[in-house]
């Protein structure tokens, strides 16, 4: 299978910059993504990097480097309502559009 | 953006018994939804993918004949967790690509959990 690793947990403080990383096989990389997720909640859509560089929405922000078959997402100024799970998913050409979900980090916003 | 609703969103039920999850699309048609389970703390795992109109594909170590899949119409796919036991207790969620929306994210339902006594 592909290997997504993420950082398990991570902590930071509000108003605060933070930025979770995700490293993944590059063979058959598509695209990836990166959801929110609260707990017992849906997931639900942050951002889609399938070319190098750094695309900005808001206080997130999420940088693709495919050769380095790494990303990150970067939250800003951050808010106690983004203590959430973080996602990184990838799609893989021959998958069959499937994405392939890391293993989440879990994000403390403290005060 | 599209909305994917799924029912119910928790269910208990005794072991042995058999639990079905629906999963629509409002807004638009789905050729293809997923399914994904996700246990405590963890991360979404697929479990299978529903063709309409065709066999579902079952991720490897994924029981086909215990997950029952049907995926009748564009807009409805329904899982069946036949003969529940506690280990099946999980999250279930579903997901879908509208066709429409130009990126190839995918759209969740609110998920379904599942407590086998």
């Amino acid at each position: 299978g592909q290997n997504i690793d993420q950082p398990t947990e991570m902590t930071a403080t509000e108003g605060a910059i933070v930025q979770i990383n995700c490293t993944y096989q590059t063979s058959g990389f598509n695209g990836l993504f990166w959801y929110q997720q609260h707990a017992g909640e849906a997931p639900t859509f942050l951002s889609y990097n399938v070319l190098d560089g750094l695309e900005e929405k808001g206080r997130f922000s999420s940088f693709l480097s495919r050769s380095k078959g790494y990303s990150y997402l970067l939250l800003k100024e951050l808010q106690m309502k983004d203590s959430a799970s973080y996602l990184c998913a990838v799609s893989f050409t021959g998958g069959g559009n499937k994405l392939t979900f890391g293993t989440g980090t879990q994000l403390k916003v403290e005060l | 953006g599209a909305v994917v609703s799924q029912h119910p969103s928790w269910v208990i039920c005794k072991s042995g018994t058999s639990v079905k999850i629906e999963c629509r699309s409002l807004d638009f048609q789905a050729t293809t939804m997923f399914w994904y389970r996700q246990f405590p703390k963890q991360s979404l795992m697929l479990m299978a993918t529903s063709n309409e109109g065709s066999k579902a594909t079952y991720e490897q170590g994924v029981e086909k004949d215990k997950f029952l899949i049907n995926h009748a119409s564009l807009t409805l796919s329904t899982l069946t967790v036949t003969s529940a036991h506690p280990e099946d207790s999980s999250f279930y969620i579903c997901s879908a690509r509208d066709p429409g929306d130009g990126v190839e994210k995918l759209f969740f339902g609110s998920g379904t959990q599942l407590s086998v006594l």
